[in-house]
């Protein structure tokens, strides 16, 4: 089955820094990488998400990149503000049932 | 919309007894998912069901979790006799899916201790 590595598993940026959070997935079937986050006491939300046939998306301040070759997506997040701190994750699936989730990056933002 | 709904959202009892946690899904999501989340182990899929039909249950640790969806806006997941060792928060998530990977959309969670 597919297995997904994140690192780092800490993170601790200056305000107005960029963070960057990465993922590796071993399965090459995968097409869908969803990025998830989760602040205290709340449930993960999907902040962005990239299928295989696109190699980056931008949202405003957050953007993934994917590189299907290497089997590896990164989340990058471009002036952090302190309310960027939380818990992020990262997913891989080929379908539905099978989302298998990274052991997660805690995003510290310091003012 | 409301967003997934769970119940309750903390949960304190004794081992031995029986707990039932309770989702109610985005309405118009086809596909309902059950997770539980620990420390250890992180975000693990417990059960998914699509069309309220049971799919996959290979995740469920063992015959003391069962689950069941009666309609398309209810499901509950129910540990029976519970364990310290089953502590942990539950999240339901739902999503509308048809070929291929959905979005999947988390509810609050209930974070469950058994003592």
């Amino acid at each position: 089955g597919e297995n997904v590595e994140q690192h780092p598993s800490t993170l601790s940026v200056q305000e107005g820094d960029s963070a960057v959070i990465k993922c590796t997935y071993s399965d090459s079937a995968s097409n869908y990488f969803p990025w998830y986050k989760q602040e205290l006491g709340k449930g993960p939300q999907l902040i962005i998400d990239i299928r295989s046939n696109v190699g980056e998306k931008k949202d405003q301040r957050i953007a993934v990149t994917l590189n299907k070759t290497a089997k590896h997506f990164s989340l990058h997040i471009t002036e952090t503000q302190p309310e960027d701190s939380a818990v992020y994750f990262c997913a891989a699936s080929i379908r539905e049932n099978d989302m298998r989730f990274g052991a997660g990056t805690r995003l510290t933002v310091k003012p | 919309d409301a967003g997934v709904i769970q119940s309750p959202r903390h949960e304190v009892t004794e081992m031995g007894q029986e707990v039932t946690l309770r989702c109610k899904p985005i309405s118009g999501h086809n596909s309902l998912f059950w997770y539980r989340q620990t420390m250890m182990r992180g975000l693990e899929l417990l059960i998914y069901f699509n069309n309220n039909v049971p799919i996959d249950d290979s995740g469920m640790p063992e015959d003391r979790f069962s689950a069941k969806m009666p309609n398309a806006s209810f499901s509950t997941l129910k540990i029976q006799p519970s364990e310290p060792r089953d502590s942990a928060v539950y999240f339901c998530a739902s999503s509308n899916s048809g070929r291929g990977s959905g979005v999947q959309y988390f509810g609050p969670g209930t974070r469950l201790t058994v003592t």
